[in-house]
């Protein structure tokens, strides 16, 4: 079955540690994006990635990295410069270009920190 | 940028009760407008989609959205809600082409 696979479900961090999520989609999506979810702030958009080799900076990159060598995959690595990392984080990958971005989402992977 | 607001966080109906869900959007040209929704945990599913055309949508589970212009508005609604239908729901409006732009969603609690 086609779909977005984000893994682990859950994460447990130190303070002062780099971890990095995994996202695999089998879309064929030419764009991915991570986004980042806490109670009633909605989803923030963290990245996002329209081709390979090629990544922009959403709302709230500070203290995220992430990479694009293939097609499939998108690891956000959340890094110790970001302040408060506890959070759900969502992958999604669509289509793109105007009236293409309908977006098709991981089952995410909640970050806390210890 | 597009922007979308759900002005209401929390809303609760009783099993069997008509819904509406509300959102305005900001955005000069014709948006492309999107609902979403999530169950506890899990990701986000497509309920329904606007790009042009009748501007009333047809959605999965019994739902349907409205597109009013005039009112900056994509209003979801259903006829009769289940229990099953408790969820967290977001409005998104597509942004420039690149991503989407969600609401701060809204948190549906059916009662029996």
């Amino acid at each position: 079955d086609g779909g977005i696979t984000q893994s682990p479900k859950y994460l447990f961090r130190k303070e002062g540690q780099n971890v990095t999520l995994s996202c695999e989609q089998n879309l064929n999506h030419d764009a991915m994006y991570w986004y980042r979810q806490d109670p009633g702030q909605g989803l923030r958009l963290i990245y996002y990635s329209q081709i390979v080799n090629d990544f922009q900076k959403g709302d709230i990159a500070e203290g995220y990295s992430v990479s694009r060598e293939k097609k499939e995959s998108f690891p956000l690595t959340v890094t110790s410069a970001q302040k408060n990392p506890t959070a759900f984080y969502l992958c999604a990958s669509s289509n793109q270009g105007r009236g293409n971005t309908e977006a098709f989402f991981g089952q995410g992977t909640r970050l806390t920190v210890v | 940028a597009q922007s979308v607001t759900q002005p209401d966080i929390h809303i609760t109906v009783s099993e069997g009760a008509s819904l509406e869900l509300r959102c305005n959007y900001s955005y000069g040209a014709t948006p492309y407008l999107f609902w979403y929704v999530q169950s506890p945990g899990q990701g986000l599913q497509l309920l329904l989609k606007y790009f042009s055309g009748d501007t009333l949508v047809q959605g999965i589970k019994g739902f349907e959205a409205e597109f009013k212009r005039s009112q900056s508005s994509f209003n979801l609604r259903k006829p009769s809600v289940h229990w099953s239908d408790a969820a967290e729901y977001f409005c998104a409006v597509e942004n420039s082409g690149y991503a989407l732009n969600f609401g701060k969603g809204t948190s549906l609690l059916v009662t029996p």
